[in-house]
Parts: C-alpha cells; structure tokens; sequence
C-alpha cells in the first residue's frame, strides 16, 4: 500500500500568516494516463471532508485562491497565504492513483 | 445541485450486519463511479471501497474484504453498503462520496457503532 505521510499533524498559525502543510507519498503517483492524483481535503470540526485541491494543483470550484497546492513525484505540499479564522480544522492529503486508496494522518491547522 | 445523503447507520452488535444507503441527486449518477469513506472516532479518513460507474469492478480495502460489499442501482440512484460480520473496529461515520480518484462530493454521512 502506498503510505502518505503529512507533516507536521498540528500547525498552530497566527491569523494572516501564511501555513504550509508537507504530504509525502512512498511511491509515485503519476498513473497511466499521465496525471497525478494526489488530493487535498479539508474538514471542519462537526463536517464532512471537502475536497480543496484535485491532481496537485486544481483548485476546486468556490475554494478561495489563498489556497494552493503544488509538488511533484513522492513530495506534495499544501499551502494557505493568509490563514483566516474559518480555515480551522484537519487536512488531509490522499493519493487516487493507487489501489487501496490512502489518506495521510491529517494535520490539525488551529490558532495561536 | 449535488447532494448524497446517506442512511442505515445504527448500533448493531459485534457479527451483526447492517445496508447503508447513499441517495444521490443533481447529477448524472450512472457516469460516474462511487466510492464509501469511513471515519472511526476521534481519528482519520479511511477509504474503503469504490464501485465503478457501471457497477462492474469493485475495490475494498483489506479491513472490509470479504465482509462488505458495495453496490449500486443506477435506476435508483442509489449507492450501497452491505456490512456483514461487524467488527467493534468498523464502529465510524460511513461517508459517501462521488468519484474515485479524489472524490469531489461527500455525503453528511451515517453512524455506524458496534457493540454489545
């Protein structure tokens, strides 16, 4: 199984500063087709995921551009330019490349 | 809009079964596969299996294999889990969510607790 790794698992951020989450895959996630399927999600406390980010970079449809993700082979990253009040929560990268599906430990984003 | 809403969770004891549900709406439910996202309390997202669009090819993870099994009915729109052999392990939200690759859409999802 392809294990996703996150670092750190807790991000305490001061509201307005930038924060970066690290993900990092034990195999490569390039598929077939030529795409990388390497997702970021977000979950609020008392909600279900929302996926923010598909195939490394594609923000997706209402997710405010302070949110961005990059990377390439084995190393990943996500990150938030200005963190607001309302990005409190885990995140969770996950790898849909592969069979089983993977999801990192989760990185609890809170406030100083 | 899209919308999955799932149902069926309960408390069930430890061997028992249980057939969750997921209704989907707003959108063209047979294009696209489906998949089922559990979550334990207090922990982490664990995908446990994906059907294909057209219900032909099936994945599970290796904790649920041979105990569930996934299903859908395009007619209904309706996506499903059937849990046999219940684990006190297997206690989580059950999530329902669109797609395979990195789902786009997820469910409110159902409660499942196992135990005595």
């Amino acid at each position: 199984d392809v294990v996703m790794t996150q670092s750190p698992l807790s991000l305490p951020v001061t509201l307005g500063q930038p924060a970066s989450i690290s993900c990092r895959s034990s195999q490569g996630l390039v598929y077939s087709d030529g795409d990388t399927y390497l997702s970021w999600f977000q979950q609020r406390p008392g909600q279900s995921p929302r996926r923010l980010i598909s195939k490394i970079s594609n923000r997706d449809s209402g997710v405010p551009d302070r949110f961005s993700g990059s990377g390439s082979g084995t190393d990943f990253t996500l990150k938030i330019s200005r963190v607001e009040a309302e990005d409190i929560g885990v995140y969770y990268c996950m790898q849909g490349t592969h069979w089983p599906r993977t999801f990192g430990q989760g990185t609890r984003l809170e406030i100083k | 809009e899209v919308q999955l809403l799932e149902s069926g969770g309960g408390l069930v004891q430890p061997g028992g079964s249980l057939r969750l549900s997921c209704a989907a709406s707003g959108f063209t439910f047979y294009t696209f596969a489906m998949s089922w996202v559990r979550q334990a309390p207090g922990k982490g997202l664990e995908w446990v299996s994906t059907l294909s669009n057209t219900g032909l090819t099936t994945y599970y993870a290796d904790s649920v294999k041979g105990r569930f099994t996934i299903a859908r009915s395009n007619s209904k729109n309706t996506l499903y889990l059937q849990m046999n052999s219940l684990r006190a392990e297997d206690t989580a939200i059950y999530y329902c969510a669109r797609g395979a690759n990195g789902p786009d859409y997820w469910g409110q999802g159902t409660l499942v607790t196992v135990s005595s």
